[in-house]
């Protein structure tokens, strides 16, 4: 069974650009979750997604969006790029359940410049 | 209010034990394991939810005490593939379910 995809692995941006993130997940999972994973903060909850819709969001601006499609591919979002959104951004997905294991992918890292 | 993880860093020989502490200062659901090696993605390790069973497989096993809002993860006759940085992520009792909240980690170091 295929693992959780991120696209871009790596991506360089300039301070007040946007950036798209793509997240596949595992075959037969619904729910999507994105992470923010700094050095000085450690690893942070951004959303989770389940069937299209947000159901769960954490502290992060509004310049932090996502969406997730019908196949449950999931995209974040990030407008007007500051310096501190430099980081690895994770995403894992799930079953449903009370009980669930998140499986990881790799990550894309993201540097602002 | 981030979970406070202890300690936050340990150095074991192969063959020793460890003890890793979650603790919470709000009420919890459940508590996630999760160990990261350097430039991989998390892996996830066990989930101990309110009023459920301590949890173990292989030689790692952990606890979750209500009472105390607190977890504990125990790594028994270590092994260098043990090393890497373990977290425990929450999830509070009243409200975020399925919104994961990380402690910063505990660095583990396995040596031979």
């Amino acid at each position: 069974k295929a693992g959780v995809t991120q696209t871009p692995r790596y991506l360089i941006k300039t301070r007040g650009q946007q950036v798209t993130l793509s997240c596949s997940p595992i075959s037969g999972h619904r729910s999507v979750s994105w992470y923010q994973q700094t050095p000085g903060q450690g690893l942070q909850f951004l959303f989770e997604y389940f069937s299209e819709t947000q159901r769960n969001k954490g502290n992060f601006p509004g310049r932090f969006s996502g969406r997730q499609f019908s196949n449950s591919r999931s995209e974040m979002n990030v407008s007007t790029l500051e310096l501190g959104d430099s980081a690895l951004y994770l995403c894992a997905s799930s079953l449903p359940g009370t009980a669930y294991e998140q499986y990881f992918g790799p990550g894309t890292r993201l540097t602002v410049t | 209010q981030q979970p406070v993880q202890s300690p936050q860093a340990v150095i074991l020989r192969e063959g020793e034990d460890a003890v890793i502490n979650c603790s919470s200062s709000k009420a919890l659901y459940s508590v996630h394991w999760y160990r990261q090696k350097h430039g991989e993605a998390p892996v996830f390790l066990m989930i101990l939810l309110k009023g459920g069973e301590q949890k173990g497989h292989d030689k790692i096993s952990a606890s979750f005490n209500e009472k105390k809002q607190q977890s504990s993860l125990y790594l028994t006759a270590s092994q260098l593939s043990y090393s890497g940085t373990y977290f425990c992520g929450t999830e509070w009792a009243d409200t975020g379910r399925r919104a994961l909240t990380f402690g910063s980690g505990t660095r583990l170091q396995v040596q031979p």
